[in-house]
Formats: structure tokens, sequence, C-alpha cells
């Protein structure tokens, strides 16, 4: 198994521009989210779903977009990129709602908006 | 106020040692108890959870529970360079979306 996969790992986009963070896992987990990473702040939930077709926000969802059409991925979109979501971004999952203390992360991407 | 908190460190310790890590928590609601470890550069990775108050042990590690003061522990013992990373808490109600971290001690295992 390849667990969490997440691309790219590095990123640097301009302010105003868009983009995808890819997620995919292939562990057949119901449950996936994602969060980014700021110093001094740990981590903080951006998105998260329950299922195909199910998503529902977190914490810190303003500028960003998810949907999830299939079990093994769920992209993050940037609508408009600004500085403040420059940051580290993990996308996580785990067996379903229930089982969220098993989480599994991915390696992370590094975005940088200038 | 920080519905969870940790002393961000860093954390500075020889090899051999034992070691410490702790968080705070504000919401008697909650239920489950995890840490993690984060190398640098990397994600963060499930080192263990509990969701009693009292020990639980994984080799050299044991995490501690005490709801009572809400409040929560690692220990690391005979402590490894290996062992050099960021340490996160976090916590959870079961069923509920959100998982809350604390803010990650960094710690360095010195040979």
């Amino acid at each position: 198994n390849a667990g969490v996969t997440q691309t790219p790992k590095f990123q640097v986009l301009k302010t105003g521009q868009s983009m995808t963070l890819q997620c995919a896992q292939d562990m057949n987990h119901e449950y996936m989210s994602w969060y980014r990473q700021d110093p001094g702040m740990g981590l903080r939930l951006i998105h998260y779903s329950v299922g195909a077709g199910i998503t529902d926000q977190g914490e810190v969802p303003n500028g960003y977009n998810v949907s999830r059409s299939t079990t093994e991925d769920f992209p993050l979109r940037l609508l408009s990129a600004a500085p403040s979501q420059t940051s580290v971004y993990f996308c996580a999952s785990s067996y379903s709602l229930w089982r969220t203390e098993e989480q599994y992360f991915g390696p992370g991407t590094r975005l940088t908006v200038t | 106020q920080k519905e969870v908190e940790q002393d961000p460190g860093p954390l500075s310790v020889p090899e051999g040692a034992i070691v410490s890590l702790n968080c705070t928590y504000s919401n008697s609601a909650f239920q489950y108890f995890m840490w993690y470890r984060q190398y640098s550069r990397k994600g963060p990775e499930l080192l263990m959870y509990t969701y009693s108050s009292g020990n639980k042990e994984d080799g050299r590690f044991t995490a501690q529970v005490d709801k009572s003061s809400k409040y929560i522990s690692l220990f690391i013992r005979d402590s490894q360079p290996s062992d050099s990373a960021t340490y996160l808490c976090a916590i959870l109600i079961q069923g509920a979306q959100k998982l809350v971290f604390g803010q990650g001690t960094r710690l360095t295992i010195n040979p």
C-alpha cells in the first residue's frame, strides 16, 4: 500500500492564482480530511469528507473548496491564492468518522504564495 | 483559551534520558487522546492513542492521561537520537469531525 499520497510536494503561486492540491489513498478509507500547519498554530482542519459525495467545512475553510467523487481521491482547490495561505498542507484519512483516532497523514505540500 | 495547550519547546536532552512531553486541555467532553510524531519535512505519524485515564505503554513510549486534571503526557524512556522530532498531542470527541492538535514540541536528543 502506498498509504496517503500528495502532489505536488512544493508549489509557489502568485496572489490571485488558483490551483489544486491532490490527495489520494489506497486503504479504502471513508474519512478524508485536509489540514494546514502553520508555525505556532498546530494543525487546523480545513475541510473533511465522510464518504464519496459528502464534504463539510472544518475550522478554517475560507478560500478553499473540496469535492469527493471517489473514495480514493480528495482534492483541495485554492480559488484565488492569498499570502495568508502560505502554509504546509496535509491530507489525512481514516477508516471512518468513528475511527478518526487512527488517522494516517500524507507527506505534505509546501505552498508559498507571493 | 485554546482547547489544547502544548509547550512548543524546544526541548534538548542527552541520549538515554527520560523525556516528558505534556499537554493540557479545557473541554472535559474530549474522549480520545493521541500522540503524533513528526520528523522534519514529513507528515505526522500516529504513535499511540488512548481513551481512558491511566497509562498505556508501547515499547519505550508511555502515554498517560489524567482526566480529572485534563492533563496528558508522553514519556520516552532510554531516548535515542532517532527520537528527535516534533511531538504533537491531539484530542478528539468520538464521531466529531474535529481532531484538535496542540502546537507541537520540538525535541532533540543529543548523542
